[in-house]
């Protein structure tokens, strides 16, 4: 199975700091990777499919970029509505499709 | 509007069995590729299972594979998970999950609300 492994697990920011979350693959994935948005109590939501392609309605302060073993998601200026956790998916192969452990954005 | 609405979470004794379902409206459910996916407390997303558009593909993750079957009803527009041999490591929130593509599998676009199976006695 393909492992995910994001970094950092948890960390703080503040409004409109730009924050960089990293995800990596066990081995080559191309772009066949998803990143999600989950806050406490609620489902996840798809922001980027594709590595790359913004969800439709989702804001454009998010971004992905990345290809192979090592994936980013980028937020441009942290607004309050973005504290939350992110979770990273590969879909290259399965099964498994599998997901990374999560990253916890607090506040700082 | 896309819903997507779980049901048969309850409490059940180790070695139990239970049956999720997933009610599916506002989209073509016959279309798509359909995912389970679990969340235990506290704790990160786990993938289940996934079923092609038709049923005839179903894949499963190692820890439930042959204790669990996924299945759907395209005429009802309904996902199952039919959940045997439930062990205290099922524990978990259970979401159905929508694929974002038509044939094959990437993102799931869409989530349900989660439906809770704790495995206990």
């Amino acid at each position: 199975a393909i492992r995910m492994t994001q970094s950092p697990s948890s960390f703080s920011a503040s409004t409109g700091d730009r924050v960089t979350i990293t995800c990596r693959a066990s081995q080559g994935i191309s772009s066949y990777l998803a990143w999600y948005q989950q806050k406490p109590g609620k489902a996840p939501k798809l922001l980027i499919y594709a590595a790359s392609t913004l969800q439709s309605g989702v804001p454009s302060r998010f971004s992905g970029s990345g290809s192979g073993t090592d994936f980013t998601l980028t937020i441009s200026c942290l607004q309050s509505e973005d504290f939350a956790t992110y979770y990273c998916q590969q879909y290259y192969s399965y099964p498994p499709l599998t997901f990374g452990g999560g990253t916890k954005v607090e506040i700082k | 509007e896309v819903q997507l609405v779980e049901s048969g979470g309850v409490v059940v004794q180790p070695g139990g069995s239970l049956r999720l379902s997933c009610a599916a409206s506002g989209f073509t459910f016959d279309d798509y590729t359909m995912h389970w996916v679990r969340q235990a407390p506290g704790k990160g997303l786990e993938w289940v299972s996934l079923i092609s558009w038709d049923g005839g593909s179903t894949y499963y993750a190692d820890s439930v594979k042959g204790r669990f079957t996924i299945s759907r009803d395209n005429s009802k527009n309904s996902l199952y998970l039919q959940m045997n041999s439930l062990r205290t490591e099922d524990t978990a929130l259970y979401y159905c999950a929508k694929d974002l593509k038509i044939i094959g599998v990437a993102g799931l676009d869409y989530w349900g609300q989660g439906t809770l199976v704790t495995v206990s006695s």
